[in-house]
């Protein structure tokens, strides 16, 4: 099983539409979540961390459910510039390596 | 501030030829990592540098070596490629204090034939 899991998509929504993806992780001891955008052909970046609160930044929010171990992001209002894969990233014990899920694809359409 | 680079960006390897990737960030960070990227695998840790003269294994270390003699630079070498090795790598830096976030090169796509 792989230790961080996410549908791989293609998502194909259109603008305007609200969006949501999820991933769930193996290791019950990891300690923080992320999620990090990559565009085609380009690096990975951090689009927001992930609290158990939950966060909000703008129109994408992101919840965390240690229980259940899964990780949610939604976009609202999508926009053509939202078009990217999506990154499940998690944390592990003892030291400050990330494992990557292998991204959910969102294609947003006029 | 050109935050992280890598060299070269392109590169076609025959099997069994070596090189060198340069990694180089200029944004005092100590901590650093490589990372190959495949077709529905995600990325995955070759080997990191938790500062100047350290390295250490991640998961998919063999057929890699590393060297960190400079804070500022993270070089990997392949000491003699493989057609396995055809990925695209990805350099990474992070301050190595409370936050987690890592800074992404912009990547070095390689093909071994």
């Amino acid at each position: 099983r792989k230790e961080v899991e996410q549908d791989p998509g293609p998502f194909n929504v259109p603008e305007g539409a609200t969006v949501a993806f999820n991933c769930t992780y193996s290791n019950s001891a990891s300690q923080s979540f992320f999620w990090y955008r990559q565009d085609c052909r380009k690096e990975p970046k951090l689009l927001m961390s992930v609290y158990s609160s939950g966060n909000e930044d703008g129109r994408f929010t992101a919840q965390l459910n240690r229980a259940s171990q899964y990780i949610s992001l939604l976009i609202r209002d999508s926009k053509l510039s939202d078009s990217a894969t999506y990154l499940c990233v998690v944390t592990n014990t003892g030291f400050q390596k990330l494992v990557f899920g292998t991204g959910t694809r969102l294609l947003v359409s006029p | 501030n050109a935050g992280v680079t890598q060299t070269p960006k392109f590169r076609v390897l025959k099997t069994g030829q070596s090189m060198t990737l340069l990694c180089a960030q200029d944004m005092n960070h100590e901590y650093m990592y490589w990372y190959r990227q495949d077709p529905g695998m995600g990325l995955r840790l070759i080997h990191y540098s938790v500062g100047e003269g350290t390295t250490a294994k991640g998961e998919v270390p063999d057929g890699y070596n590393v060297s960190r003699l400079k804070k500022q630079n993270f070089l990997l070498g392949l000491e003699s490629a493989a057609p396995s090795q055809t990925s695209v790598y990805f350099c990474a830096s992070s301050p190595g204090t409370a936050t987690y976030e890592q800074y992404f090169g912009p990547g070095t796509r390689l093909t071994v034939t």
